[in-house]
């Protein structure tokens, strides 16, 4: 697998539901980071998780980092309709000035 | 809240010609990047840019790529010689410091025909 490559391609869910995405990655890294971008416009930055960090929340947003297995995951919860976007991950490598690699992302897909 | 900020939203160029985009980062941040998405594909990097040098770049930033900060605000990537397959989404990204948050822009779509 690439880089940041997040799982499931795509996913549907109802309002109220909770959604979870996941993300791998290969390489060592400073930090992992989750943005959200709707169609065709720019990308939100929702949550920085740290190597040395192992959960994070904000707001409805929970992400965890396990990197033994070189995994993250973002669970949304009480998903709303308005969640419906693409998320993508994108990780930091410890060396170099802060390039991100982006993952191909999840397209989500909240029903009323 | 203080944003990164990107124009045009959307540029339509001849295959050929010279495209300028722009972008004003977030003014006490020190490092800036570009990345770019083709319709469909995900986001790739392009270049980073701090202390008024080009501190590293990707296969994708070939000679016909460049970026400048002509001042204390601006910081623009040029496409000399524009091809069809530079069509893409081209965003702009600040951070203020390494490991932390980038902040992107709205991006500008480019269409090369």
């Amino acid at each position: 697998s690439q880089q940041g490559e997040e799982d499931p391609q795509a996913l549907s869910i109802q309002e109220g539901e909770n959604a979870t995405m996941n993300c791998s990655y290969k390489t060592s890294i400073n930090n992992l980071q989750w943005y959200r971008q709707n169609s065709g416009r720019g990308l939100v930055h929702l949550i920085l998780i740290r190597s040395n960090e192992r959960e994070k929340h904000s707001g409805r947003l929970r992400v965890t980092l396990d990197t033994s297995k070189k995994s993250s995951s973002l669970l949304i919860t009480a998903s709303r309709a308005a969640d419906t976007a693409s998320y993508f991950c994108a990780t930091e490598s410890n060396s170099g000035y802060s390039t991100l690699t982006f993952g191909k992302g999840t397209m989500l897909l909240v029903s009323p | 809240e203080p944003e990164v900020t990107q124009t045009p939203s959307h540029q339509v160029t001849q295959m050929g010609q010279e495209v300028i985009l722009r972008c004003v980062p977030i003014s006490n941040h020190l490092y800036f990047y570009w990345y770019r998405q083709i319709l469909g594909q995900k986001v790739e990097f392009l270049v980073s840019f701090y202390n008024n040098e080009i501190s590293e770049k990707s296969e994708i930033f070939d000679d016909q790529f460049s970026v400048e900060r002509p001042d204390g605000s601006n910081f623009t990537l040029k496409i000399r010689s524009t091809k069809l397959e530079d069509s893409a989404m081209y965003f702009c990204a600040s951070i203020r410091e390494l490991n932390t948050e980038a902040f992107f822009g709205q991006g500008t779509r480019l269409t090369v025909v």
